[in-house]
């Protein structure tokens, strides 16, 4: 079946303009997580949904970031007056179980570069 | 969870030798303990996970121990090939849902 997708791929955007990434679960999954990856970098957490009901937003680097779902389907992380380092690839997963007990699996990513 | 330790950082093996990654952990309620694996330009792709009632887990050169007294876990790749060449994180849950990763641990078998 299909797997995550996330749109668009590639994001390039001027300093201070708004985005807005999307983020399409596998059909089914009630969890949706979304990370921040900078180059040569680790995983950080963002936000993670259970449904469409976010328990812990505590990740989000600053006001600029929010997010939200839409029942248990497409996810929104929509950043603010983008900053240079902002810039990073963000990925979107999502699980069945809300738990936090099950295999999350990945979407390829959205490449968000600030200019 | 709450922060995760991941060690190395850089690991580099001949192939046919095994490779080991360490990781701790600080949430005690954690219960979920999963290792991906991330190729260059591709996405973080789950190769085994444990759980807290669990203390090692075997899938073919792949295995994941689990201390749950010292908070600490480790996998455990035998007889490495090229690639296996990739950079692998660790990463913890409790039952609410919240995961943190490990920093990763770029690991390079050379032939």
């Amino acid at each position: 079946g299909a797997g995550v997708s996330q749109s668009p791929s590639n994001k390039v955007t001027e300093k201070g303009k708004d985005v807005e990434l999307r983020c399409d679960p596998i059909s089914g999954h009630t969890a949706l997580y979304w990370y921040r990856q900078r180059l040569g970098q680790g995983l950080e957490f963002l936000i993670y949904f259970q449904g469409n009901s976010a328990p812990d937003k505590s990740g989000l680097p600053s006001d600029r970031f929010s997010a939200e779902r839409t029942g248990e389907s497409v996810s929104t992380l929509t950043i603010q007056r983008t900053q240079q380092e902002d810039s990073a690839v963000y990925l979107c997963a999502s699980s069945l179980a809300w738990q936090g007990s099950d295999e999350q699996f990945f979407g390829p990513g959205t490449r968000l570069t600030v200019l | 969870g709450e922060n995760v330790e991941q060690h190395p950082s850089t690991l580099s093996v001949q192939e046919g030798d095994s490779a080991v990654i360490k990781c701790t952990y600080s949430d005690s309620a954690s219960n979920y303990f999963p290792w991906y694996k991330q190729e260059l330009g591709k996405r973080p792709q789950l190769i085994i996970d444990i759980r807290s009632n669990v203390g090692e887990k075997k899938d073919q050169r792949i295995a994941v121990t689990l201390n749950k007294t010292a908070k600490h876990f480790s996998l455990h790749i035998t007889e490495t090939q090229p690639e296996d060449s990739a950079v692998y994180f660790c990463a913890d849950s409790d039952s609410w849902g919240k995961f943190q990763f490990g920093a990763g641990t770029q690991v390079v078998v050379t032939p």
